[in-house]
């Protein structure tokens, strides 16, 4: 069935870094742009960044312009987060989503998200 | 910067029907913003209720609908359930690549 696995949370000191890994699986993973949304303690789901079904296109918000970087590699079905220069209010549950088309029309598709503490 | 208003609370009966929205601090919102909702209750993912303003996630009961009711996206429920009772979020494609989520609405059944 269609799934996506996200890994690589932890406790991070500020302004250190930490790469997340979204693993997906049953659909074509090169079809479709990616999404990272997060959550931050007790608070509303916050979209971070989207990537292009090709990898040609990305895009931020922006409280993290600069500083994340949304990859993907189509031959191992992995969307990647690299989080640089981390802050305390970037700690949050992150969530990879699939978008619902080729061409941004909403995420269909959720993982079961993955915590990252700056502290 | 644009904000994505949603009403904070919702409570509705059992069998009742709601219906919560999701608007734009300046403008309107249209199909073109491709509005989703979405349920989530504490501690787990995001649930797809609907995308691209009124397509039913895989699974989701047709007691769920998504609409543009005047200037604003809606979600509605009708006959109301117990496990309705959850938070309900949208969002908007903001164009350039740019997606912004609304605050969340929680709803109450009882």
């Amino acid at each position: 069935q269609v799934q996506l696995v996200e890994s690589g949370g932890g406790v991070v000191q500020p302004g250190r870094s930490l790469r997340l890994s979204c693993a997906a699986s049953g659909f074509t993973f090169s079809y479709y742009p990616m999404h990272w949304v997060r959550q931050a303690p007790g608070k509303g789901l916050e979209w971070v960044a989207v990537i292009s079904y090709d990898g040609a296109n990305r895009y931020y918000a922006d409280s993290v312009k600069g500083r994340f970087t949304i990859s993907r590699d189509s031959s191992k079905n992995t969307l990647n987060l690299q989080m640089n220069s981390l802050r305390v209010e970037d700690t949050a549950v992150y969530f990879c989503a699939r978008d619902s088309s080729r061409y941004y029309t909403g995420m269909d598709v959720w993982g079961q998200g993955t915590t990252v503490t700056v502290s | 910067q644009t904000v994505v208003t949603q009403e904070p609370s919702f409570s509705v009966s059992p069998g009742g029907t709601v219906t919560l929205t999701c608007g734009l601090s300046s403008g309107s919102v249209s199909t073109s913003h491709y509005p989703s909702w979405y349920q989530q209750t504490p501690g787990q993912a995001p649930r797809t209720l609907m995308y691209s303003t009124n397509t039913r996630s895989s699974g989701v009961p047709d007691r769920f609908s998504g609409s543009i009711l005047g200037n604003r996206a809606a979600l509605t429920i009708t006959g109301a359930q117990a496990d309705d009772e959850s938070g309900y979020y949208c969002v908007l494609y903001m164009g350039s690549g740019i997606w912004v989520f609304g605050g969340g609405t929680k709803v109450t059944v009882l």
